[in-house]
């Protein structure tokens, strides 16, 4: 089983809106990343928990904020968003960012922002 | 850096054609070597990877070899079907990347009966 699960599918919400995109896995991999992809373009990391430990962050802005609870969950908080944070948002993971290279995806959230 | 080309798109052809898409890569040491298959609406799925030198993947009709010599990682398949229009991503993982993944542009396919 490879399956990667993203709640919810569709989000619309408005600029002052706070909302939250789910993610979950049951692998027992303990390297979890968000993506965001714009339409025709490869998926650009935001960020990478490992060992449920924020490790990588891309320089992105605050109104995104990232929180792993456990070793199968990740979360992104959403709050005051602009327009131009619409995107695919993607959850991934894999064994361990030491060994195991491949990531696997879920199916994405597709948020439009108004 | 890690850089990823891939060949442009977008591709059209006919069921029960030939498929290439060009993969070249750019790293130091050994990457592993993946492609990603994104079907309208949904998100990355993992079509196949090698992880060395003269690996082969596959993965429903579809093969790449990872060459060394020529740093590339191209997508072929015999026969493809309309079920295959797609958007296909060549990736890699650098030996030193940590769990950072290069892509490549992407290559839209498009099918047609």
């Amino acid at each position: 089983d490879t399956e990667v699960t993203q709640t919810p599918k569709h989000l619309v919400m408005g600029m002052t809106n706070k909302k939250s995109l789910k993610c979950e896995q049951h692998m027992g991999h303990r390297a979890m990343y968000w993506y965001k992809q714009k339409a025709k373009k490869p998926p650009e990391l935001m960020f990478v928990y490992s060992y449920e430990k924020l490790s990588i962050n891309e320089s992105v802005p605050s109104r995104f904020s990232p929180e792993c609870p456990n070793s199968s969950l990740l979360n992104l908080h959403l709050h005051a968003l602009q327009p131009e944070d619409s995107a695919l948002y993607l959850c991934a993971s894999s064994q361990n960012p030491l060994a195991g290279p491949t990531q696997y995806f879920g199916p994405g959230t597709r948020l439009l922002v108004l | 850096g890690n850089s990823v080309t891939q060949m442009e798109g977008p591709v059209t052809l006919s069921e029960e054609a030939f498929l290439t898409i060009n993969c070249t890569y750019t790293a130091t040491g050994y990457p592993s070597l993946f492609w990603y298959v994104q079907y309208p609406g949904e998100g990355l799925q993992l079509l196949l990877k090698a992880t060395k030198a003269d690996d082969k993947g596959s993965n429903k009709g579809f093969e790449a070899t990872y060459r060394k010599e020529t740093t590339s990682f191209h997508l072929e398949k015999g026969s493809v079907q309309v079920s295959d229009s797609a958007v296909y991503f060549c990736a890699l993982r650098g030996e030193t990347s940590g769990s950072r993944l290069t892509f490549g542009e992407g290559t839209q396919l498009t099918v047609n009966p």
